[in-house]
């Protein structure tokens, strides 16, 4: 069965420093998503990203995020100088085309430690 | 904005009950609705999809329905296990059938043997 997967599983980075998380779609899926999930509190949107640009943003994702879509398969979210609040679960998700295919599948997450 | 609440936070059964799971969602222009498992520690896992013209879906022992003008879905789950526990969040898309999700904060499920 398709799956979006996403690496890694965990990451712990010091304050201030850059961190890339990584996701790789279901290979068919054209909207692709991130969302956080900071312990204990509610999954949180993103952004979004479909025909190779952002479509929608949370005021949570300012300009030090960004996502990209560098090869055709892999979606890439890059947290520029990380803050200790950027501690959370990541999660990627993708969605089909169409109003008939709007089911959302989300990886297993990249849990981030900021120290 | 939409805001979406799950009430009661948390949920105890013995095995073999039939139980229900509410959500509720404060702009009925809904999309579509979600309904996703999640074990501790790990991803979302889809459970069920019911778009807004439907009014319930099923998958097995579960059946997830669809009130858009009250703003409420509710997910069945027959014959519980223990393997059911987890916490279960629904989730609603209200811009577009393919835009953001909004989450609840999840029910977490426990069903003791």
């Amino acid at each position: 069965e398709p799956e979006v997967t996403q690496t890694p599983s965990h990451q712990v980075t010091q304050m201030g420093q850059e961190v890339i998380l990584r996701c790789v779609p279901i290979s068919n899926h054209l909207y692709f998503y991130w969302y956080r999930q900071i312990l204990g509190q509610k999954v949180e949107f993103l952004v979004s990203f479909y025909n190779n640009e952002i479509s929608e943003k949370s005021e949570i994702f300012d300009d030090q995020f960004s996502v990209e879509r560098p090869d055709g398969s892999n979606f890439t979210l890059k947290i520029r100088s990380t803050k200790l609040e950027d501690s959370a679960m990541y999660f990627c998700a993708s969605r089909g085309q169409g109003t008939m295919n709007t089911e959302a599948f989300f990886g297993q997450g990249t849990r981030l430690t900021v120290v | 904005k939409q805001e979406v609440t799950q009430i009661p936070a948390a949920l105890s059964v013995p095995e073999g009950e039939n139980l229900v799971l509410n959500c509720s969602f404060t702009d009925s222009a809904i999309y579509n609705l979600q309904w996703f498992r999640q074990d501790p520690g790990k991803g979302l896992t889809s459970l069920l999809l019911i778009q807004s013209s439907q009014r319930e879906q099923t998958s097995g022992r579960l059946n997830a329905s669809l009130d858009k003008s009250s703003g409420r879905s509710t997910l069945y789950i027959a014959a519980s296990q223990p393997g059911d526990s987890a916490t279960y969040l629904c989730a609603v898309s209200s811009t577009g059938a393919n835009s953001k999700l909004t989450f609840g904060k999840g029910i977490t499920l426990s069903v003791r043997p």
